[in-house]
């Protein structure tokens, strides 16, 4: 159980166009999914939390009107990167949590999308 | 504000050695403390998750420590195989975020 999936895995755009990376759980209710980003050989940062049928928190230093997020299931989440720029290619990884249904608070991490602008 | 740092940062070392794990943080008043691994290109694998009212958990060969007063967890790896060739990152949990160390890069060679 807990399974979250992400796609597509690996996308190429061209600058300006807008990406769009899904972020599933598959087999549980997420009531929170995370966003992080991850620059070569870098470790993982926090871009955004977003609660099913709320606006998403954004970190400081993330652009909420270029990273747009909707989570309006609870089972789906969407990031869409806007405008694409060559600095946009990036490690994208999502993860899940459900408190309601895991008694210790993990979250699920998918399996990533590799994000490349030209 | 938090920060994770992790030592070493890289670690190249023949099959066989039992190997550790260094994590570090600022700030004790975590939640809980997770390993992962990540292989190159991948997602992340959950290792270990070791609540803040504990002082260790094992899996198999990995031991992974906590020592929340003095803000340092290890992971202990036993009798290392090639397959444990990954990224480890450790990842504290306080004010509702996870927040990541810097990663160590191990290669264990036949």
């Amino acid at each position: 159980g807990a399974v979250v999936s992400q796609h597509p895995s690996r996308v190429i755009c061209k600058s300006g166009t807008s990406v769009k990376i899904e972020c599933r759980s598959l087999d549980f209710q997420a009531t929170t999914m995370f966003w992080y980003r991850q620059f070569p050989k870098q470790s993982l940062m926090l871009m955004a939390t977003s609660n099913e049928g709320s606006k998403a928190t954004y970190e400081q230093g993330v652009e909420k009107d270029k990273f747009l997020i909707n989570h309006a299931s609870l089972t789906l989440s969407t990031l869409t990167v806007t405008s694409a720029h060559p600095e946009d290619s990036s490690f994208y990884i999502c993860s899940a949590r459900d408190l309601r249904r895991f008694s210790t608070d993990t979250q699920y991490f998918g399996p990533g999308t590799r994000l490349t602008v030209l | 504000k938090q920060e994770v740092t992790q030592i070493p940062a890289a670690l190249s070392v023949p099959e066989g050695e039992n190997l550790v794990l260094n994590c570090s943080f600022t700030d004790s008043a975590i939640y809980n403390l997770q390993w992962f691994r990540q292989d190159p290109g991948k997602g992340l694998t959950s290792l270990l998750l070791i609540q803040s009212s504990q002082r260790e958990q094992t899996s198999g060969r990995l031991n992974a420590s906590l020592d929340k007063s003095s803000g340092r967890s290890t992971l202990y790896i036993a009798a290392s195989q090639p397959g444990d060739s990954a990224t480890y990152l450790c990842a504290v949990h306080n004010t509702d975020k996870l927040i990541f160390g810097t990663g160590t890069r191990l290669q264990v060679f036949p």
